[in-house]
């Protein structure tokens, strides 16, 4: 089976500019992740959707990031505007169902925020 | 809030020998317990998994225990390879659906 895609693998930006990330989970599953992964780290859970519904956002800093899953498929993570600790991996995950089923990541996204 | 410790941070081995990493979760209720392997610049991939009904699982070279009680769990893995090497993940989803990750181990194999 196909696995998650994201795109763009690598981005550069200005610290204040704006930035938007794509996912395509794996077709069927219903649970979409973002995690952040700073170098060094674990990931850290961004937002969690079930379908097109948020399940989780209680990391995601509100202020400057927003997502979107409005079809219930692919998703978006926009940070705007980006910061220079907003440098890490960005990665999303995608599950059958919530409640203990793998998760599936992507490629990720590697941000540059100078 | 919840939190997974992870033991050691780096781990080197002889090629051949054995690796084990620990894990130690805060939440009682967590009841699925992953382990994710990545090596540099690619994506965390599934291992092995171990739910809390459970004591013990084995994949081969690879095995994980768990301990409810103490509230921690392990990663073992025998006659180590090179291609071992890469950086271990375990995670934790608890009450609140949601996984949380241990800061990683860095584990070297030296041929």
């Amino acid at each position: 089976e196909a696995g998650v895609a994201q795109s763009p693998r690598y981005k550069i930006i200005e610290k204040r500019q704006s930035v938007a990330f794509w996912c395509n989970p794996i077709s069927g599953h219903a649970t979409l992740y973002w995690y952040q992964q700073i170098l060094g780290q674990g990931p850290k859970l961004l937002i969690q959707f079930q379908n097109n519904g948020v399940v989780d956002d209680s990391q995601l800093p509100k202020d400057r990031f927003s997502a979107e899953r409005l079809k219930g498929v692919d998703s978006t993570l926009k940070i705007q505007p980006a910061k220079l600790e907003d440098s890490a991996v960005y990665l999303c995950a995608s599950s059958l169902s919530d409640g203990g089923y793998e998760q599936y990541f992507g490629p990720g996204t590697r941000l540059t925020v100078t | 809030g919840e939190n997974v410790e992870q033991h050691p941070s780096t781990l080197s081995v002889q090629e051949g020998d054995s690796a084990v990493i620990k894990c130690t979760y805060s939440d009682s209720a967590s009841n699925y317990f992953p382990w994710y392997k990545q090596e540099l610049g690619k994506r965390p991939q599934l291992i092995i998994d171990i739910r809390s009904n459970v004591g013990e699982k084995k994949d081969q070279r690879i095995a994980v225990t768990l301990n409810k009680t103490a509230k921690h769990f392990s990663l073992h893995i025998t006659e180590t390879q090179p291609e071992d090497s890469a950086v271990y993940f375990c995670a934790a989803k608890g009450n609140t659906d949601k996984l949380i990750f241990g800061t990683g181990t860095r584990l070297q194999v030296f041929p």
